[in-house]
């Protein structure tokens, strides 16, 4: 089985932009969650989505939001960048929402704000 | 709100068993404890993972105390692919509530030849 994709891999954007980071979960996974790694605060929560509907969300602003598809596709949106956004932003998939939930990382989009 | 305290670094001889520890005394008691690893800033890699008792499989042993509130990671026979940032991940919540992975800051484990 191909393992998560995540699209595009290096994102250098401006401040105020917006941006969207797409991914691709495991072929029969139907959960998503994103999370963002910095140096400073580490790996950090932002959502999880299992059928397209979001079950969990980080304690992140309102800038932050996803949204997930019929195919179990993700997308993450970040609105009116700022420089702290600067990270590596990773999705993981799983097959369910319960019982062992066994993780799988993509190997993240790093993004960059100028 | 970090759930997870894990050492800073930690150095192991090829060869050796490396003892990763864990401290979650705030853990419910619904809440799992995993164990991942990231290597060079690649998605983060499943070790394992328990809830109470102490689980092993091909690549590592948990060992979790009985009052839950710490873990060890036990990797048999340490090699040089197995440096890397390891993390102890209280999971909180169920298919019912939604999921959050809460991530301690890692131990960054270096096996030396």
């Amino acid at each position: 089985k191909a393992g998560v994709t995540q699209t595009p891999r290096y994102l250098i954007k401006t401040r105020g932009q917006q941006v969207t980071l797409s991914c691709s979960p495991i072929s029969g996974h139907r959960s998503v969650s994103w999370y963002q790694q910095t140096p400073g605060q580490g790996l950090q929560f932002l959502f999880e989505y299992f059928s397209e509907t979001q079950r969990n969300k980080g304690n992140f602003p309102g800038r932050f939001s996803g949204r997930q598809f019929s195919n179990s596709r993700s997308e993450m949106n970040v609105s009116t960048l700022e420089l702290g956004d600067s990270a590596l932003y990773l999705c993981a998939s799983s097959t369910s929402s319960g019982g062992a939930y066994e993780q799988y990382f993509g190997p993240g989009t790093r993004l960059t704000v100028t | 709100d970090a759930k997870t305290t894990q050492p800073p670094s930690m150095d192991c001889a090829e060869g050796r068993a490396a003892n990763l520890p864990c401290n979650h005394s705030t853990i419910s008691g619904n809440e799992y404890v995993y164990w991942y690893r990231q290597i060079h800033s690649q998605g983060p890699q499943y070790i394992i993972h328990g809830l109470k008792n102490n689980e092993t499989n091909e690549m590592a042993s948990l060992i979790i105390t009985e009052d839950r509130k710490s873990s060890t990671l036990i990797l048999p026979h340490a090699t040089l692919r197995d440096t890397a940032v390891y993390y102890c991940i209280v999971r909180a919540g169920n298919s019912n509530t939604g999921n959050q992975f809460y991530f301690g800051t890692g131990t960054s484990l270096t096996v030396i030849p």
